[in-house]
């Protein structure tokens, strides 16, 4: 089957740097995304790896190694704004995304 | 209308009752999406359509109908709400089913009871 496994709950302090581990098994591999989602909300568009290697954005960066079915998302200079959930997906070989349950960070001052 | 909109915000809905959830996007996106989130579990994918009149299956289809008369419009159909479709809903478009970002819709909160 198909599964994407990231921490349930993670908590770090204003200003600290903190980041959320994803891996995946999943029926084929075209890409993977992180998403931020507020409490509340709609899920938003933070970044997309389809290669090996980080792809830094801002604050946010995005690590992927294809060969061992893993992702970070590295969150620098953290805000209290940034308590959120963050939600990886794997687009698989149907193109279609397959979400893990999400990551929900809570920022402390 | 700017982006991806979803209607109602929020219903309370008898067991047995039919129900359609409204989704309209304004950004000419070919793509279009259904999904449900659900405490503990990742988005799951009901129903999707890469291009005006042609739809799929996702992972939890049972129980939903949708139709894609156009490129702007994707309503999703419950025929016979039961209570396990209790969930919040969330429709997204992309510009193609390839690696674009996916836009979501604000989300609609549904209760059966």
């Amino acid at each position: 089957g198909q599964n994407i496994d990231q921490p349930t709950e993670m908590t770090a302090t204003e200003g600290a740097i903190v980041q959320i581990n994803c891996t995946y098994q999943t029926s084929g591999f075209n890409g993977l995304f992180w998403y931020q989602q507020h409490a509340g909300e709609a899920p938003t568009f933070l970044s997309y790896n389809v290669l090996d290697g980080l792809e830094e954005k801002g604050r946010f960066s995005s690590f992927l190694s294809r060969s061992k079915g893993y992702s970070y998302l590295l969150l620098k200079e953290l805000q209290m704004k940034d308590s959120a959930s963050y939600l990886c997906a794997v687009l698989d070989s149907n193109y279609q995304l397959i979400w893990g349950a999400g990551t929900k960070l809570i920022i402390k001052p | 209308i700017a982006g991806i909109t979803q209607a109602p915000t929020s219903q309370i809905l008898a067991a047995g009752r039919r129900m359609t959830l409204r989704c309209t996007q304004d950004m000419r996106h070919n793509a279009m999406y259904w999904y449900r989130q659900d405490l503990g579990l990742g988005l799951r994918l009901i129903h999707y359509s890469n291009t005006a009149g042609t739809t799929g299956k996702g992972e939890v289809p049972d129980g939903y109908s949708v139709s894609r008369a156009n490129t702007d419009d994707f309503p999703l159909t419950l025929a016979s709400a039961v209570p396990s479709q209790t969930s919040v809903y969330f429709c997204a478009s992309s510009d193609s089913t390839g690696g674009n970002e996916q836009f979501f819709g604000p989300g609609t909160r549904l209760t059966v009871l």
